[in-house]
């Protein structure tokens, strides 16, 4: 059946340094959302990008959807300890379904 | 603070019971969707409402049922439960019908003993 995958599951990573996570779908889909979680926490949407190839930035987050739409990114520049979360991809297919990934964990220490 | 209100904040329930949960979604909001997020499964998808009527199911179980009343607030009953069920529930509402940028409620902490 169809899969949201992420990864890495989990990321560590110094104050100050990059990060990226990689959403990847076995099918096709019409569009991606990136959600951020926080520990204890519900999902708060970020962004969705629904064309081919789209990439849109946040400030210090770059969100890029692949040309084949099977796969999306999310880039954080010099990360904060407020970015501290779990952030998924979800999207739908074009069976009307929807699913999420299935999310990265990011710690940043001070 | 989304806007997206759900009670119980927890519930603690026995195998075999049924319980329900509530969902006010955001003033002008007309979709409701329904999330089961356990630590082996992830953040599931489970069913969308649309100004009361079902819109779309994702991996819901026979076990588990929804409605959207008139005045678009949302319950999710689950009934004959199992310790497997134990999960945070969340709502999530949307204005319009597609499923664009969702606001998600604190959730319900589900517990089955």
């Amino acid at each position: 059946g169809q899969q949201v995958m992420q990864i890495p599951q989990y990321q560590h990573v110094q104050e100050g340094e990059d990060f990226t996570t990689y959403c990847n779908s076995s099918t096709t889909l019409s569009n991606i959302q990136w959600y951020k979680q926080r520990p204890g926490g519900h999902p708060v949407f970020l962004i969705q990008l629904v064309k081919s190839g789209e990439v849109k930035k946040q400030k210090r987050l770059t969100f890029q959807f692949g040309e084949a739409k099977k796969n999306s990114s999310l880039h954080i520049t010099a990360t904060q300890t407020t970015d501290v979360g779990t952030y998924f991809c979800a999207g739908d297919d074009n069976f009307n379904k929807f699913y999420f990934g299935s999310g990265t964990k990011l710690n940043v220490k001070p | 603070d989304s806007g997206v209100t759900q009670t119980p904040k927890h519930l603690i329930t026995a195998t075999g019971q049924r319980v329900t949960l509530r969902c006010s979604p955001r003033s002008g909001d007309l979709s409701v969707y329904w999330y089961q997020q356990s630590l082996d499964q992830g953040l599931q998808f489970l069913i969308q409402y649309y100004n009361g009527e079902e819109r779309a199911k994702g991996n819901i179980l026979e076990r588990f049922s929804a409605q959207q009343f008139p005045d678009l607030h949302s319950e999710l009953n689950l009934s004959s439960l199992e310790l497997g069920d134990s999960a945070l529930y969340f709502c999530a509402s949307s204005e319009r019908q597609v499923r664009e940028e969702q606001y998600f409620g604190p959730g319900t902490r589900l517990t089955v003993t």
